[in-house]
């Protein structure tokens, strides 16, 4: 069975740049799985980031931005702040109607 | 405004069953593909279940069919998930959401489900 996979963890500094990325144990992401980016802070329901790859949501700023690099999918956050401190989850769309997770990444901004 | 609001959960018993309810308001409910979506205590974001706009079609994760039916009335503007046999790792807040895209717009605020005797 494929499964999405994330980086577990990960860390940036303060104002600096990361880049997360989401791929699957057989084969290569690309648009055709429409994937999507979503954060989770602790104890808070998930807010959208990104979908369709690189569509922005509604009121993100412009420092998120999604992305096909290679055979993964990814999301770069650009002048890294505090409150960018959570769970990044990536979404794919195995069929019309099937979605799978990612495991998530923990970023730390410090 | 979009607002989905849940209503449901609490504790049951392994083998038991529940329903969830997730009442929409603020867009045309019956355009939009609906997701349930779960997270165990600690544990990342798993996807449960989606049902079409017009509720022909249902599709589930493996880990809950043949357990859990999603189901939903565009009359009330409401979306359900009727969870039987439940067991011990169904423990989890579950969340409603919208389909836009081949992802989910929106959320519910979730509700948490704990199975235990």
């Amino acid at each position: 069975q494929t499964v999405v996979t994330q980086e577990p963890s990960f860390s940036v500094s303060p104002g600096g740049t990361v880049t997360l990325t989401c791929g699957l144990t057989s084969g290569s992401v690309s648009s055709n799985y429409y994937p999507s980016w979503y954060q989770q802070t602790p104890g808070q329901a998930p807010r959208t980031l990104i979908y369709n790859t690189n569509i922005r949501s509604s009121g993100v700023p412009d420092r998120f931005s999604g992305s096909i690099l290679g055979n993964r999918a990814a999301l770069t956050i650009t002048g890294a702040q505090s409150d960018d401190e959570s769970d990044y989850y990536c979404l794919l769309s195995m069929t019309t109607d099937i979605r799978v997770f990612g495991g998530g990444t923990k970023l730390t901004v410090l | 405004q979009v607002q989905l609001v849940q209503f449901g959960g609490g504790l049951v018993q392994p083998g038991g069953s529940l329903r969830l309810s997730c009442v929409a308001s603020g867009f045309r409910f019956n355009k939009y593909g609906m997701h349930w979506v779960r997270q165990a205590p600690g544990k990342g974001l798993e996807w449960v279940a989606y049902i079409r706009p017009d509720a022909k079609n249902q599709h589930y994760a493996d880990t809950v069919k043949g357990r859990f039916i999603i189901s939903r009335d565009n009359s009330k503007n409401a979306l359900s998930l009727q969870m039987n046999s439940l067991r011990s790792e169904d423990t989890a807040v579950y969340y409603c959401a919208t389909d836009e895209s081949w992802s989910f717009e929106f959320w519910g605020q979730g509700t948490l489900v704990t199975v235990s005797s």
